[in-house]
């Protein structure tokens, strides 16, 4: 099965860069998301990686290397309103659903 | 847009209640989802379907069964509602397996049982 592990709680300040890893442990593998939810909110999809490398969407890039089980979402020129917390989400195989990490909370502040 | 739509926000009920929590899509999507979100925990797979009339159970099922009748509609309901079940419930829907990473979210039913 699927196990993906990523940070609790990161905070940074406004206008800067943060980097929000995830690793994950699975006996196959179909690729990595990233969904973003804010406080109250429904979670959105942000991205997805199915091959290895950067795949860029203006202020937010995400990341993955299946060599080292590992991925990271990196948000640049962080907003307030980037705050939010963030799930990683992989599934083995495209017959399988989504599983996700327990999710990141961002605090972005001034 | 797709719109995956929560019949409720916030709904309170009573231990050993039978409830039903609906979800219904307009976007002629054949998969939907089911999920509970726990500060902690993230979001569980409680049950889903890829077709009408079709049930597969997730990491959690246990106190919880589906029914998918039509294709825009997926409810999940709690035999016997427990105290443990008091949580954000979160429904989802995709196109298809082909389009798996990207699944649409209703805005969640925070269910509290007394």
């Amino acid at each position: 099965g699927q196990s993906l592990e990523q940070p609790s709680e990161v905070t940074a300040v406004e206008g800067a860069i943060v980097q929000i890893n995830c690793t994950y442990q699975t006996s196959g593998f179909y690729g990595l998301s990233w969904y973003q939810q804010h406080d109250g909110g429904a979670p959105t999809f942000l991205s997805y990686n199915a091959l290895d490398g950067l795949e860029e969407t203006g202020r937010f890039s995400s990341f993955l290397s299946r060599s080292d089980s590992y991925g990271y979402l990196l948000l640049q020129e962080l907003q307030m309103k980037d705050s939010a917390s963030y799930f990683c989400a992989g599934r083995n195989s495209g017959n399988t659903p989504l599983v996700f990490g327990k999710g990141t909370r961002l605090s972005v502040i001034a | 847009d797709v719109k995956v739509t929560q019949s409720s926000r916030y709904l309170v009920k009573r231990t050993g209640e039978k409830v039903f929590l609906e979800c219904v899509q307009d976007m002629d999507h054949e998969n939907m989802f089911w999920y509970r979100q726990d500060p902690g925990l993230g979001l569980r797979l409680i049950y889903f379907s890829y077709d009408v009339k079709m049930k597969e159970k997730g990491d959690i099922p246990e106190g919880y069964s589906v029914s998918r009748e039509k294709k825009e509609r997926f409810s999940l309901i709690l035999e016997s509602a427990s105290t443990n079940q008091t949580s954000m419930y979160l429904c989802a829907s995709r196109l298809d397996r082909d389009e798996g990473e990207k699944l649409f979210f209703g805005s969640g039913t925070q269910l509290s049982v007394l």
